[in-house]
């Protein structure tokens, strides 16, 4: 089992509506968690972080920590035909500065 | 522009050449990552400089590649002797000890082709 399982998709949902994206991970230690987002050919670009349990919400982007069921989810609200990318998951340990990222989910928003 | 920047953007290389990237991160980071992607897959962690200490380097980094940062500014990362594996996407990200320090910043990546 891999640390960081992801969905890989693709998920495709028309323009408008609210896009739910998920991972869930087996490392208890994992306190720090990402979202990151990353259109084609180019690198990733942080969009949510997170530390321990709780929400965040950022405009249209809220992102989820579930510790006790280890899992996450990054919302995405009036989505729109420019947030097709992939979406990676990513999390770290304490005092460990390497992120473990998931597979990443491709997401496309139909028009 | 002042994110992290990586050249080149593309390598296509033979077999058993040896090949360089350059990574310039963000300024005032003191901490900068190299990653390595493949197609379908997550960014794999390959090792990691505090100013010009290296002090992590994962399994994934066989004896064929290297990395430094000299002065603790740039750095280069050096694979001898490619094979077809090495066909990825390099990236390269940087962080600060002042702030969150998981918070990393990624550059565009170089796409290495071997042939």
């Amino acid at each position: 089992q891999k640390e960081v399982e992801q969905d890989p998709g693709p998920l495709s949902v028309p323009e408008g509506a609210i896009v739910s994206l998920n991972c869930t991970y087996s490392n208890s230690a994992f306190q720090y968690f990402m979202w990151y987002r990353q259109y084609s050919r180019k690198g990733p670009e942080l969009l949510m972080y997170t530390y321990s349990s709780g929400n965040k919400e950022d405009g249209r982007f809220t992102a989820q920590v579930d510790k006790s069921s280890k899992y996450i989810s990054l919302f995405i609200r009036d989505s729109q035909p420019s947030d097709s990318a992939t979406y990676l998951c990513a999390m770290s340990e304490p005092g460990d500065d390497k992120i473990i990222f998931g597979k990443g989910t491709r997401l496309h928003i139909l028009p | 522009d002042t994110g992290v920047s990586q050249d080149p953007r593309h390598k296509i290389t033979k077999r058993g050449q040896n090949v360089t990237f350059r990574c310039d991160p963000i300024s005032e980071h003191n901490r900068l990552y190299w990653y390595r992607q493949t197609l379908g897959q997550g960014p794999e962690f390959l090792t990691y400089f505090q100013n010009e200490a290296q002090l992590e380097k994962s399994r994934l980094l066989s004896d064929r590649f290297s990395a430094e940062r000299p002065k603790g500014s740039f750095s280069t990362l050096e694979i001898q002797r490619t094979e077809q594996g090495d066909s990825a996407m390099y990236l390269c990200a940087s962080s600060s000890t002042g702030t969150a320090s998981n918070e990393q910043f990624f550059g565009p990546g170089t796409r290495l082709t071997v042939l």
